[in-house]
């Protein structure tokens, strides 16, 4: 176990709608990091926070925004959900070395 | 190109033997490399990370680094079942604190 907590753990949403999922850091960890896996891929960078500052995005469309908060956990947001979106969205924190990831939420859009 | 690239596999290895897990990455600024396992269905979880050139031991695992070469490898001796799983490379540049992730190798172990 890392300490890392994530809600939900699974989620069912049809195209357009919007998603919010959760994030709790690893104690001591002030970075957060946001990634997109599909089946059989590796990871896809989203963003990272450090203290509450967007540090980094990858190349996602600006739908995809976050918020990381004084306690360091970390919401992602999806606006208009589109039928690709469906993946496992992982949030892993770290305090400067290796990142260490939640159990996941496996979201599918229908 | 791919910045990070990987064998998909599946490799398969008997139990007992070493399983070798080979990584390239095409960002020679890259400065930080990583090693995580994934079983199915679950999320990744960190195993090693190599900062310099040479080799680095934990266990049963060994990462060895070569940056001029630009190929970072993972050993896994006396492979036991519970080590079938995916094997994610990931590689952290320099200019900023993203990590760049390889697809992943399958690994199974055979009895």
């Amino acid at each position: 176990e890392t300490g890392v907590t994530q809600s939900p753990t699974h989620l069912i949403k049809t195209r357009g709608q919007q998603v919010t999922l959760r994030c709790s850091s690893q104690s001591g960890h002030n970075t957060v990091s946001w990634y997109q896996q599909a089946l059989g891929q590796g990871p896809q960078f989203i963003f990272q926070y450090y203290r509450e500052e967007e540090n980094g995005r990858g190349n996602f469309p600006p739908r995809f925004s976050g918020l990381q908060f004084p306690n360091y956990s970390s919401e992602l947001n999806v606006n208009a959900l589109e039928l690709d979106d469906s993946a496992l969205y992982l949030c892993a924190s770290s305090s400067g070395q290796g990142e260490y990831f939640g159990p996941g939420t496996r979201l599918l859009v229908l | 190109q791919k910045e990070v690239e990987q064998n998909s596999g599946p490799l398969s290895v008997p139990e007992g033997a070493i399983a070798s897990l080979n990584c390239t990455y095409s960002d020679r600024g890259s400065q930080s490399f990583f090693w995580y396992r994934q079983y199915s269905g679950k999320s990744p979880e960190l195993i090693m990370f190599i900062y310099s050139n040479g080799d680095k031991e934990d266990g049963r695992f060994t990462a060895q680094l070569n940056k001029a070469s630009q190929y970072v490898s993972l050993l896994i001796r006396d492979s036991q079942p519970s080590d079938s799983a995916t094997y994610l490379c990931a590689v952290r540049r320099d200019s900023n604190y993203q990590l760049i992730w390889g697809a992943g190798t399958k690994l199974i172990i055979k009895p």
